[in-house]
């Protein structure tokens, strides 16, 4: 049972140049969620699905779009990466949909420079 | 913007002291979570604590919740040099379903 799994795990960027990041779970969880984490903050909503089938914007959805691929897999992708998304990207996953009272799982992370 | 904002921003203790650490927050909520991430890791789940709720334990953690001051605490008791790490304080508000709403976090560090 690996959890949520990111992939890749560190990547560098030319500011306009394209990339998708990979997440996926194996817990059957119906909700992904997108997050981004700049220095000596907490982490803020870049996009989530609460279900198979839907995505909703989160705080900072500009400049990013998603997919979710099945009820395992959340993509997130960059058209046209630029330097304010420098970032270290972290993908969750919880079980319910919508519902109140659920822990969120996290992946590793991917750490992104964009130059 | 963040609806957690964690004090203090950063806090240094010996091994064996207890470390507290506050989450306040702006609007109402379903439930508030407390999250580690050690350095370069990804976030775990301590304890999660709902709104009809005031205080909860695992383990030597001890989360306090006021409803009536936005406010909550984490406590970790008989601290270690492992319990070092950033915490952060993640409330659900009432409209948001499952999502997070993430503060700014604590780094705690704890000597050996």
């Amino acid at each position: 049972n690996a959890g949520v799994t990111q992939t890749p795990k560190f990547q560098v960027l030319k500011t306009g140049q394209s990339m998708t990041l990979q997440c996926a779970q194996d817990m059957n969880h119906n909700s992904m969620y997108w997050y981004r984490q700049d220095p000596g903050m907490g982490l803020r909503l870049i996009y989530y699905s609460a279900s198979e089938g839907t995505t909703d914007k989160g705080e900072v959805p500009n400049g990013y779009n998603v997919s979710r691929l099945n009820k395992r897999e959340f993509s997130l992708r960059l058209e046209s990466a630029a330097p304010s998304q420098t970032s270290v990207y972290f993908c969750a996953s919880t079980r319910g949909s919508g519902g109140f009272y659920n822990e969120q799982f996290f992946g590793p992370g991917t750490r992104l420079t964009v130059l | 913007s963040q609806q957690g904002e964690e004090d203090p921003q950063a806090l240094s203790i010996q091994e064996g002291e207890n470390a507290t650490m506050n989450c306040s927050y702006k609007t109402s909520i379903n439930n508030l979570q407390w999250y580690r991430q050690n350095s370069g890791r990804g976030l775990v789940h301590l304890i999660l604590i709902r709104s009809n709720e005031r205080e909860k334990h695992s383990g030597r953690l001890r989360v306090t919740l006021d409803t009536s001051k936005k406010s909550s605490s984490l406590l970790i008791t008989a601290s270690r040099a492992a319990d070092t790490a950033s915490y952060f304080c993640a409330t659900v508000r009432e409209t948001s379903g499952s999502r997070l709403t993430f503060g700014e976090g604590t780094q705690l560090t704890v000597n050996p």
